[in-house]
């Protein structure tokens, strides 16, 4: 089975810290996402990267960065964390199907990050 | 802009009831529609898909229909049991700058008491 590792279940943080939530996948899946979870909200895609040193932007990129220096590895990074960052993050990968479609994605279960 | 919406956000049924979910799209150029099951303290599954080219799918006591006319897809669950307890997505693929992504529903959360 396809095994997504996020590296805290919760975290909390200050204000103005810097944060990474890190996650492994270990089915050498190309591509891998970050998702942000809000009640009422559902998944948004914060960024995605279909290869190693690649990185695209989501929908709700503010305020967050992203490294994927090896394959199996791709890193949220919250520059200067605030209260409104404060949410569910979920990582995902996926392998690529036809025309680069997202094909079943294997979500890891969840960093609940809390910002006081 | 992007956008599926998903309805309703809570269900309430009795255990042996059929639950359905619907979910509208806004792009008609959408060609994949997956659900996902997320239960408590876990990531969300998948649990079924289905393409524009197919109109219903099966797979045991769940289904899912897609009508690509008026833009809306739903999951039928049928003979709820309580382990189908959870919050599911649907969800809708986007063509961005090269490459397809997935815009996700709200989320609705799945009661089935006994």
């Amino acid at each position: 089975d396809v095994k997504v590792t996020q590296s805290s279940r919760y975290l909390v943080k200050r204000t103005g810290e810097k944060v990474f939530l890190e996650c492994v996948q270990d089915m050498d899946h190309e591509n891998m996402f970050w998702y942000r979870q809000d009640p009422g909200l559902g998944l948004r895609l914060i960024y995605f990267s279909y290869d190693v040193k690649m990185k695209e932007k989501g929908d709700i990129p503010e305020g967050y960065s992203v490294s994927r220096e090896k394959k199996e590895r791709f890193s949220l990074i919250l520059e200067s964390a605030s209260t409104n960052q404060t949410s569910m993050y979920l990582c995902a990968s996926s392998s690529p199907g036809g025309g680069a479609t997202n094909e079943k994605l294997f979500f890891g279960s969840g960093t609940q990050l809390s910002v006081l | 802009g992007e956008n599926v919406e998903q309805h309703p956000s809570t269900l309430s049924v009795q255990e042996g009831d059929s639950a359905v979910i619907k979910c509208t799209y806004s792009d008609s150029a959408s060609n994949y529609f997956p659900w996902y099951k997320q239960e408590l303290g876990k990531g969300p599954q998948l649990i079924i898909d289905i393409r524009s080219n197919v109109g219903e799918k099966k797979d045991q006591r769940i289904a899912v229909t897609l009508n690509k006319t008026a833009k809306h897809f739903s999951l039928h669950i049928t003979e709820t049991q309580p382990e189908d307890s959870a919050v599911y997505f649907c969800a809708a693929s986007f063509s961005s700058g090269g490459y397809n992504k997935l815009i996700f529903g709200a989320g609705t959360r799945l009661a089935v008491h006994p």
